[in-house]
């Protein structure tokens, strides 16, 4: 049984604009959710995280949003750029087990 | 300050070889753990450790052995490769402690031929 649901699988946004990653998860017991950026040919690198006792969480042009009713959790991108082109992981965790991740959304940012 | 440190970096072995990735850390995490990464399947957990002496099955352990006999190193084994490990491994550690960053190493990508 998957534990996160990540959408979309792939996405395409013009230059400028906003590219928004959703993830949905069934376990209440998760307490921490990180957005993981990786690059072509590296490893992932932690983005931007969120805890549930929060509704939003700002870093530059990344917010992740996040609907603890729902269980679900979003990265918006604000103006999206060439450079942020790259997979997004989702993942959440909980205690001491190991963090699971979504399978993933490719960006693609178009001039 | 390496971080974490995966070798090799490419690696093609033959259906029933044997081999050994490297995984090392000099940030002295308690937690370090191996992925590996298929396309359209995500990063999937294969062995984990909380620290030196302990180690934990992951999502898809079958094929795979590790140990932990210091917190620097988590190696992970291949004891009869087979095609269907072909796939790029991820090593990554933090500190055992909720919502801690993981630190990812750079990836080594195996073809089993």
């Amino acid at each position: 049984q998957q534990q996160v649901k990540q959408s979309p699988q792939s996405l395409i946004v013009q230059k400028g604009g906003i590219s928004i990653i959703n993830c949905a998860y069934e376990n209440t017991a998760f307490d921490y959710f990180p957005w993981y950026q990786q690059f072509p040919g590296k490893g992932p690198a932690l983005l931007i995280a969120i805890r549930p006792d929060v509704s939003e969480k700002k870093e530059g042009r990344f917010t992740i949003s996040f609907n603890k009713s729902a269980k679900q959790f979003s990265l918006h991108i604000m103006d999206s750029q060439p450079g942020d082109s790259a997979t997004y992981f989702c993942a959440v965790f909980s205690g001491n087990t190991p963090l699971v991740f979504g399978k993933g959304t490719r960006l693609s940012v178009i001039a | 300050n390496a971080g974490v440190t995966q070798t090799p970096k490419f690696q093609v072995l033959k259906t029933g070889q044997s081999m050994t990735l490297q995984c090392a850390q000099d940030m002295n995490h308690e937690y370090m753990s191996w992925y590996r990464q298929d396309p359209g399947m995500g990063l999937r957990l294969i062995h984990y450790s909380v620290g030196a002496g302990i180690t934990d099955q992951g999502e898809v352990p079958n094929g795979y052995n590790v140990s932990r006999s210091t917190t620097e190193d988590f190696p992970l084994r291949l004891l009869s490769a087979a095609p269907s490990q072909t796939s790029v491994y991820f090593c990554a550690s933090s500190y055992l402690v909720s919502g801690n960053t993981i630190y990812f190493g750079e990836g080594s990508w195996l073809t089993v031929v």
